[in-house]
């Protein structure tokens, strides 16, 4: 199975902070790499598909790169909205389709 | 707007069985594949199981295999997760979500949440 690993496990950051978090696969998986994020309590929403393609509806300060085994998850300028945790998941080939471990975005 | 909802979810014994619905609405579901995700509590996400549009091509995680059966009712917009001999690790919230192009979730329903209790 490839295994996923983000970091870091969390941060601390203020309103208006650029926040950078990374994704590392065990094995290459091409652009096969999709962001989500998760408030408390509620389900998880697709921001970024395809390491680099901000899904309709996603505020721009969103953005996302990498190819192969390197993928990040950048915020522009951290809104209160985006304290979150937020996961990345690789499709590569057949399931299982596996989840890094999360990074949770909190309020510094 | 793309809809989805699970139900079922409840307290049951270890060893019990379970059958979880997610019942889809706003788009055409027989288009879609579909698969069910689960979190533990205070944990992350781990993918259980997908099903194709026709349900000719099905897929599991190890951890469920042999133990789940997923299954589709294209005319009732419906997916469904038998879940049998369950165990306390199989304690999650599940949340059915619809397959994009190239396997990403999106958008996903609001989870049902199953708890295992010897």
């Amino acid at each position: 199975d490839i295994q996923m690993t983000q970091s870091p496990s969390s941060l601390s950051a203020s309103v208006g902070d650029r926040v950078t978090i990374t994704c590392r696969a065990s094995q290459p998986i091409s652009n096969y790499l999709h962001w989500y994020q998760q408030r408390p309590g509620k389900a998880p929403k697709l921001l970024i598909y395809t390491a680099s393609t901000l899904q309709s509806g996603v505020p721009s300060r969103f953005s996302g790169s990498g190819s192969g085994t390197d993928f990040t998850l950048t915020i522009s300028s951290l809104q209160p909205e985006d304290f979150a945790t937020y996961f990345c998941q690789q499709s590569y080939n057949i399931p299982p389709w596996t989840f890094g471990q999360g990074t949770k975005v909190e309020m510094k | 707007e793309e809809q989805l909802v699970e139900s079922g979810g409840r307290l049951v014994q270890t060893g019990g069985s379970l059958r979880l619905s997610c019942a889809a609405s706003g788009f055409v579901f027989s288009d879609y594949d579909i698969n069910w995700v689960r979190q533990a509590p205070g944990k992350g996400l781990e993918w259980v199981s997908y099903i194709s549009t026709s349900g000719a091509t099905i897929y599991y995680a190890d951890a469920v295999k042999g133990r789940f059966t997923i299954s589709r009712d294209n005319a009732k917009k419906s997916v469904y997760l038998q879940m049998r001999n369950l165990r306390q690790d199989d304690t999650a919230v599940y949340y059915c979500a619809k397959t994009g192009l190239y396997n990403w979730f999106d958008p996903w329903g609001k989870g049902t949440m199953v708890a295992v209790s010897s």
